[in-house]
């Protein structure tokens, strides 16, 4: 069974630029997560989706960030204009369904924004 | 509220030594409890996890972990460490009813000496 699959792997921008990132969940995987991991820090939420719908963006700096999941699939974070403290690993996990008591981790995407 | 404190931010431990990372969490409802693994330029991978029933939970790669409802506490330990354990480990509380929805620690990097 093929994982979580993000890309690119690593992206390099100056800040004010804008990025995006793409996350292909696990086949059948309805929930799907973002998360931002600051160097030295844990993993936090952003935004939850359950199939193509919002469950969570509490966390989300909406003023810069946005992210969809159009067809309840694969789902894109974007990041417009970046700022320095931006720069993170983003995650996507995903899971069968909302309750379900486990995520499946991507590798991430290692954001460097100078 | 969730939060999760892991007590240790680098463990130092030679090869073939035991070695315990310490997770205290606190939470007003029923909790899962996760231990992941992240090695270099890698997502999280799942080391174990403790949903209800016996308290010592057995992992992957040799890993286990005692839930102490009354310290809130999980430990994670390994009797005896190999190098290729030197990783970067996190704890992480999630709420019952959307475990997806987990609250990490900052990690402990384990690191293994010949």
């Amino acid at each position: 069974e093929a994982g979580v699959a993000q890309s690119p792997r690593y992206k390099i921008i100056e800040k004010r630029q804008s990025v995006a990132f793409w996350c292909n969940p696990i086949s059948g995987h309805a929930t799907l997560y973002w998360y931002q991991q600051i160097l030295g820090q844990g993993p936090k939420l952003l935004i939850q989706f359950q199939n193509n719908g919002v469950v969570d963006d509490s966390q989300l700096p909406k003023d810069r960030f946005s992210a969809e999941r159009l067809k309840g699939v694969d789902s894109t974070l974007k990041i417009q204009p970046a700022k320095l403290e931006d720069s993170a690993v983003y995650l996507c996990a995903s899971c069968p369904v909302r309750g379900y008591n486990e995520q499946f981790f991507g590798p991430g995407t290692r954001l460097t924004v100078l | 509220a969730q939060s999760v404190t892991q007590l240790d931010s680098q463990v130092p431990v030679f090869e073939e030594a035991p070695v315990e990372l310490r997770c205290n969490y606190s939470s007003s409802v029923s909790v899962y409890l996760f231990w992941y693994v992240q090695y270099p330029n890698q997502g999280l991978q799942l080391l174990l996890k403790y949903l209800s029933g016996s308290t010592l939970v057995k992992g992957i790669n040799g890993f286990e972990a005692e839930f102490n409802k009354s310290q809130t506490s999980f430990h994670l330990r390994k009797p005896s460490v190999h190098i290729s354990d030197t990783a970067e480990y996190f704890c992480a509380v999630g709420h019952n009813t959307n475990a997806g929805k987990s609250t990490f620690g900052d990690g402990t990097t384990l690191t293994v000496k010949p």
